[in-house]
């Protein structure tokens, strides 16, 4: 069965430092893996995917995200954090049988400045 | 937000009451999709629309039931509410290059 887990709650960096939150999933195929962002009281925002081609995939508001076959990863990364960017972010796997996204259990990102 | 939104935006009700959650898109996606949100548990699949009359089920659909008589509008029905049914819902809709896009949310509190 297709899943996405998301190891940490919580993470916490200073204004200005690298952020990455993590994600590993698992899936029987070829993988489509998505990223989003909810801010408080607001739907998912999506920021980026990978469907196939660079590795690397760069996505709204400066974010980018690794996909590592090997290690069956998709850690979304952003080279200087700001405090906008703390937020709950999730992570998603398609299902390649049903079409439907599966997600994870959610990231809270917090920036302190 | 892809032209999605959702009503009401705040409902309390009654344990036992039936309660409706209106979904409206104005771009004519075929698939359409509603979820709930609670904390450590993400977002889970309640049930989806593949187009006019057509739906299935999610992971989480006991006790709901959806209809979608138009493109534009998918219906969600919490036949007897249950105080297990207070959460955020929300409304999505998936996009020519597969993401998918989401309302505001609907923040359902049971009593």
């Amino acid at each position: 069965a297709q899943s996405v887990a998301q190891p940490e709650d919580q993470v916490n960096v200073a204004e200005g430092n690298p952020l990455t939150v993590k994600c590993t999933y698992s899936v029987s195929g070829n993988p489509y893996l998505f990223w989003y962002v909810q801010y408080p009281n607001r739907g998912l925002q999506f920021l980026l995917k990978y469907i196939t081609g660079d590795n690397l995939v760069k996505g709204s508001y400066g974010f980018e995200a690794e996909f590592n076959k090997s290690q069956t990863s998709f850690h979304l990364k952003k080279p200087s954090a700001l405090v906008s960017d703390s937020a709950l972010y999730f992570c998603a796997v398609r299902d390649e049988n049903t079409d439907k996204l599966i997600f994870g259990t959610g990231t809270r990102l917090q920036v302190f400045p | 937000d892809a032209g999605i939104t959702q009503s009401p935006r705040h409902k309390v009700t009654e344990t036992g009451t039936p309660v409706t959650l209106r979904c409206h898109q104005t771009e004519n996606h075929r698939y359409m999709y509603w979820y709930r949100q609670d904390p450590g548990h993400g977002l889970r699949l309640i049930h989806y629309s593949y187009g006019v009359k057509d739906t299935d089920k999610g992971e989480v659909s006991d006790g709901y039931s959806v209809s979608r008589s138009k493109t534009e509008d998918f219906l969600l029905t919490l036949e007897s509410a249950t105080s297990s049914q207070t959460s955020v819902y929300f409304c999505a809709i998936t996009a020519s290059g597969n993401e998918q896009f989401f309302g505001p949310g609907t923040r359902l509190t049971v009593l």
